[in-house]
This record gives structure tokens, sequence and C-alpha cells, in this order.
């Protein structure tokens, strides 16, 4: 069963103050790992898309990367507008081959951040 | 603008009645899929649909119906058999199954009373 866990679940920081989450992931094949975004009471927004060892993603202050067991999403320079739940999930890949595209998330870390 | 339309934003259900949400999308996808998001939890996959007129049970479909009879159109009906329903309903497409990105609706919170 594939499995995603996030750490810290919540992460205070001030503004500046460069951090990183984490996400380890268990599945029998990555097709894919994804990053989003959640504001409360709003429907997650994409923010990038991983798919091999060693691969970086970024996206303003925001870098992702990605090794065999794990996901790493970079704050650097964090505003309060940042402030948000971050949400992991990954797709695994069908060894029939013909995935339904199915993401197994984890349960997210929420991000404030503080003027 | 493209996009995918939740309706309603809240929605209350008295004990014992059956509710339908509702999930449009306009960006030609062929795959939708309902999630449903508790506090602390991830999100949990209820039912998906590949094409029109088919669908497959996600992990927790018990107490859950859906039907796909247009590609635009995903609706989810929440039972009186599900036990717990209370929760946030998330709608999502993505190009075709198995594709990369799946773009997610602004959810309708279910509250029973």
């Amino acid at each position: 069963e594939d499995q995603v866990t996030q750490s810290p679940e919540a992460l205070r920081l001030q503004e500046g103050e460069s951090s990183s989450l984490n996400c380890s992931y268990t599945v029998s094949g990555l097709r894919g790992l994804f990053w989003y975004r959640q504001d409360p009471g709003k429907g997650p927004e994409f923010l990038f898309t991983l798919y091999s060892a060693g691969e970086e993603k970024e996206k303003e202050r925001l870098k992702a990367t990605l090794t065999k067991k794990e996901s790493f999403l970079h704050i650097t320079a964090p505003k309060p507008e940042d402030s948000a739940t971050y949400l992991c999930a990954v797709q695994a890949s069908d060894p029939g081959g013909t995935s339904y595209g199915k993401l197994t998330f984890g349960q997210g870390t929420i991000l404030t951040v503080h003027p | 603008d493209g996009g995918i339309t939740q309706s309603p934003k809240y929605l209350f259900r008295k004990e014992g009645q059956n509710v339908t949400l509702s999930c449009e999308q306009n960006l030609n996808h062929d795959a939708m899929y309902w999630y449903r998001q508790d506090p602390g939890q991830g999100l949990r996959l209820i039912y998906y649909s590949q094409i029109v007129n088919d669908f497959q049970k996600g992990d927790i479909a018990e107490g859950y119906s859906v039907s796909r009879e247009k590609k635009e159109s995903f609706p989810l009906t929440v039972t009186s058999a599900q036990k717990n329903p209370t929760a946030f309903y998330l709608c999502a497409s993505s190009m075709f199954s198995g594709s990369s990105e799946a773009f997610f609706g602004q959810g309708t919170r279910l509250t029973v009373v």
C-alpha cells in the first residue's frame, strides 16, 4: 500500500526565515510526486510535479527536490502570503500499464509565516 | 475561464437524507475524481471516472454513488448509508487517467444537522 508522511505537521516561521518541508513516501513504483498548496476553505492548487530522483523544480520562493525516498519543499525568504497548507501526493506506476491517476496524499504541513 | 466548478459551497444534510454535490469542468478532461478531506487527514479517494459512462470505486466508496453521463459532469450523491458524511468534498479532473496534474475545484463543505 502506498504511503505518504509529511513533517512537520505545523511550521511557524518569521518573514525571511528559510526552511524546508519534508515528504517521505513508500510506493511500489513512482510515476510522479506532486506538491499542492491549499488555502483554508479552498481546493488545492497545483505547484510541482517531480518524476525522478535528483530532479528539482522552482517557482518564486519555492523549490522542490526529490530523492528515492523523500521530497523536500524548500521555502526561501518566505512572506506572510506563503502561509497555507502544503500537500504532498504520490502517483504509483501501474504494473498493468493503465494507471488511472490515483493520487495518495499526505496529511499536509500547515505553514504560518509571521511578519 | 477554464476550470472546475463545484456547487454548492456549503450544504446541510438532515439525518437519513440523500444529497447530491455538483461538479462541472470545461477543461475537456477525460478523467474526473471525488476526494474527501477531514481535519488533520490527507485527501481520500471516493470515486473516479476515466471516461463517460464508466466509473470505479476508490478507497472509501461505501455510502456514496456517482454518475458520468456527460464528459463535463461528475455528480456525487451522499446517501443515508454514509454514517459520517460531515467533511470537505473536493472534485478534480485530469487530461486523461494517469496523466500528471490533477486540477481541483473549490470544494463543498457538507454538514449533517
